[in-house]
């Protein structure tokens, strides 16, 4: 356990299909994470929360929208999804955006049919 | 953001030392040099980070020479558990996130 807890850790869900994924830490920070990592790719930076706002949206599409109601929890609402992707989806949270130690979660493996 | 160039890969056996350099020639005067581990199908692991000469932890060190361009992780006597890719990424304590190159990925043979 990291301290970064993610929910599910596996999904299998339909392109028509609507379904959340949560993360929630209790370290204090300020700053929260969504990665997406395809198969033997980098992860990818997907949005940004700090303070519970959003500082970065990294051109991502709209089926996949963030929520962050709160600096303990991060919420990714996904609907009409595509089977590209597929991929593991990781929350990490830290002091602050910028290169502070990151702590991650241990994923979603997402799978899209 | 520094980039970053690190090799795709290294193969090495247990007991042994392994040193996995990484360039960063635009790195910032405000920027540290931050190494992760990522086993398969889990989230990176943060193993250590520095700004400048050497820092040991538990688990590893990190040399930086002077002028700061590149980072060297090492690995004391690496296991099986060990196989893993390492990130090193470059940054500061601003307001932009950590971007994740290529890594390198590290084999360990028995």
């Amino acid at each position: 356990e990291t301290g970064v807890t993610q929910t599910p850790r596996h999904l299998v869900m339909g392109m028509t299909n609507k379904k959340s994924l949560k993360c929630e830490q209790h370290l204090g920070h300020n700053a929260m994470y969504w990665y997406k990592q395809s198969a033997k790719k980098p992860l990818e930076l997907m949005f940004v929360y700090n303070f519970k706002e959003q500082t970065e949206n990294n051109s991502v599409p709209s089926r996949f929208s963030p929520e962050c109601p709160n600096s303990s929890h991060l919420f990714l609402h996904l609907h009409t999804l595509q089977p590209e992707d597929s991929a593991l989806y990781l929350c990490a949270s830290s002091q602050g955006p910028g290169n502070y130690g990151y702590t991650f979660g241990s994923g979603t493996r997402l799978t899209v049919v | 953001l520094a980039k970053t160039t690190q090799p795709i890969s290294m193969d090495s056996y247990e007991g042994q030392e392994v040193n996995i350099t990484c360039s960063h020639n635009n790195i910032a005067t405000n920027d540290y040099i931050t190494w992760y581990q990522q086993f398969p199908s889990q989230g990176p692991r943060f193993i250590i980070q520095g700004y400048k000469t050497k820092v040991t932890n538990e688990v590893a060190s990190l040399f930086i020479p002077a002028d700061r361009k590149s980072s060297t992780l090492s690995l004391p006597r690496v296991s099986l558990s060990d196989t893993a890719v390492y990130y090193c990424l470059v940054g500061n304590t601003g307001r932009r996130a950590l971007t994740f190159g290529s890594g390198t990925r590290l084999q360990v043979q028995p």
